[in-house]
């Protein structure tokens, strides 16, 4: 199964954009990039996705490397609620038609006021 | 609104005891996915239903956990003997086949054994 892997922690100043960045080297060419954050004590939620095309939504932008093996998750304008740890995770098909999701450890972000 | 919940929040057990969590899933939802999160691995995928049929749990401990659905608006977890590095917490989640990008998750329940 593919892998991802990240830095353990960064910090970003309140305002500045703060860019998350992952490696997933072994991704298969149809395995989707997903991001998701963690709150202190609450359930992930789900921030963003992506398969080869750079995407943004409300939350974030997803920009992956013409190779795929990497991706970076930008946060345009970073806010002390933003703080918690983000996932950065490789959802593959398995032989059953059904999908998994692999966690990464994750990147501890810190925004600082 | 909607919201996947799951009781116990909270379970502190002595080593050997039987330990169930249960979950009730977003009412219409068809997938619901067992995470285990711990400090030194980040978060596990232990178990995987589809319309209750459990499909992938190649990531649960076989010999001592076990996941279920009895009926659609409840998923349980077992471990039975429960050991110390059993200590984790335990994420539900829930979802949709037709939009498997959104997995909606419980609050956890913290599961301490000693």
């Amino acid at each position: 199964d593919a892998k991802t892997t990240q830095p353990p922690s960064m910090d970003c100043a309140e305002g500045r954009a703060a860019n998350l960045p992952c490696n997933h080297s072994t991704i298969s060419g149809n395995e989707y990039v997903y991001w998701y954050r963690q709150i202190h004590s609450q359930g992930p939620q789900y921030i963003i996705h992506g398969l080869k095309n750079n995407e943004t939504n409300e939350m974030a932008s997803l920009i992956i490397t013409e190779d795929r093996k990497s991706s970076t998750l930008i946060l345009p304008h970073a806010t002390l609620r933003d703080t918690a740890v983000y996932y950065c995770i490789v959802r593959v098909s398995t032989t059953s038609g059904t999908y998994k999701y692999i966690f990464g450890t994750g990147t501890r972000l810190k925004v600082l006021a | 609104d909607a919201r996947v919940t799951q009781t116990p929040r909270h379970k502190v057990t002595e080593m050997g005891q039987e330990v169930t969590m249960r979950c009730q899933p977003i009412l219409g939802h068809n997938t619901v996915f067992w995470y285990r999160q711990t400090m030194m691995q980040g978060l596990e995928l232990l178990a995987y239903f589809r319309n209750r049929a459990p499909l992938d749990d190649s990531g649960m401990p076989k010999d001592r956990f076990s996941a279920e659905m009895p009926d659609a608006t409840l998923a349980t977890l077992k471990i039975q003997p429960s050991e110390p590095r059993d200590s984790a917490v335990y994420f539900c989640a829930s979802g949709l086949i037709e939009r498997p990008r959104e997995q909606y998750f419980g609050p956890g329940t913290r599961l301490t054994v000693t």
